[in-house]
């Protein structure tokens, strides 16, 4: 199983709020990604790092940001959560060679009220 | 028009059935096929990886390209309960491409 963490797992939060999800990997990779999953519908790519204060918007605009100070760290941050916002969100990581052999922690079901 | 087609089903099938799933494409640059599975409330895990056309196989899974197509399919031989999941496709057009493109995934059951 891939050591890639994610918390909270579970957030369900008032809208307006500022709010942070995590994602830790141990396996030194460089390359690490966040998507936006809706239920029945494909993955979106909305932030991809490659490395240490390398930081890219994705292809699905999103109002959230992200931060790359270390290695193993990926947050991702929304500084006022809307009803829209709510989604899964999964954090991935890959070996610097490969963009397709992606390792998925188990994501961070969000809802904005 | 999405680059890549699947169909969500949802697709229920009787154990030791052989299954069938599949995508369409529309960008004749992927080289690199992937298939993910992807429990529920969990993230996905990789299942199989090929490049360009032909077939691989591991296991009980076979996963096939046919780049003249536009259409890869994964097939799964005496299907186990434990195989219920939503199988997504991903492929991409550069070994160092910056990413991959999914499929919307289909939910498959398979009924003891």
């Amino acid at each position: 199983e891939a050591d890639i963490y994610q918390t909270p797992r579970y957030l369900v939060i008032g809208t307006g709020k500022k709010i942070t999800l995590e994602c830790s990997q141990t396996m030194g990779h460089d390359k690490m990604y966040w998507y936006q999953q809706d239920p029945g519908m494909e993955l979106h790519l909305i932030h991809y790092s490659y490395g240490v204060n390398s930081t890219e918007k994705g292809d699905l605009s999103s109002e959230s940001t992200v931060s790359r100070i270390r290695t193993e760290h990926f947050p991702l941050t929304l500084e006022s959560a809307r009803p829209s916002h709510t989604s899964q969100y999964l954090c991935a990581s890959s070996r610097a060679r490969t963009v397709n052999e992606q390792y998925f922690g188990p994501g961070t079901r969000l809802t904005v009220t | 028009q999405k680059e890549v087609e699947q169909d969500p089903g949802p697709l229920s099938v009787p154990e030791g059935a052989i299954v069938s799933l599949n995508c369409t494409y529309s960008n004749s640059a992927f080289q690199y096929f992937m298939w993910y599975r992807q429990y529920s409330r969990k993230g996905p895990e990789l299942l199989m990886y090929t490049y360009s056309s032909g077939n691989k196989e591991d296991g009980r899974f076979t996963a096939q390209v046919d780049k003249s197509s536009k259409y890869i399919s994964l097939f799964i031989r005496d299907s186990q309960p434990s195989d219920s999941a939503t199988y997504l496709c991903a492929m991409s057009a550069l070994q160092g491409a910056q990413k991959l493109v999914f499929g919307q995934g289909t939910r498959l059951t398979i009924n003891p």
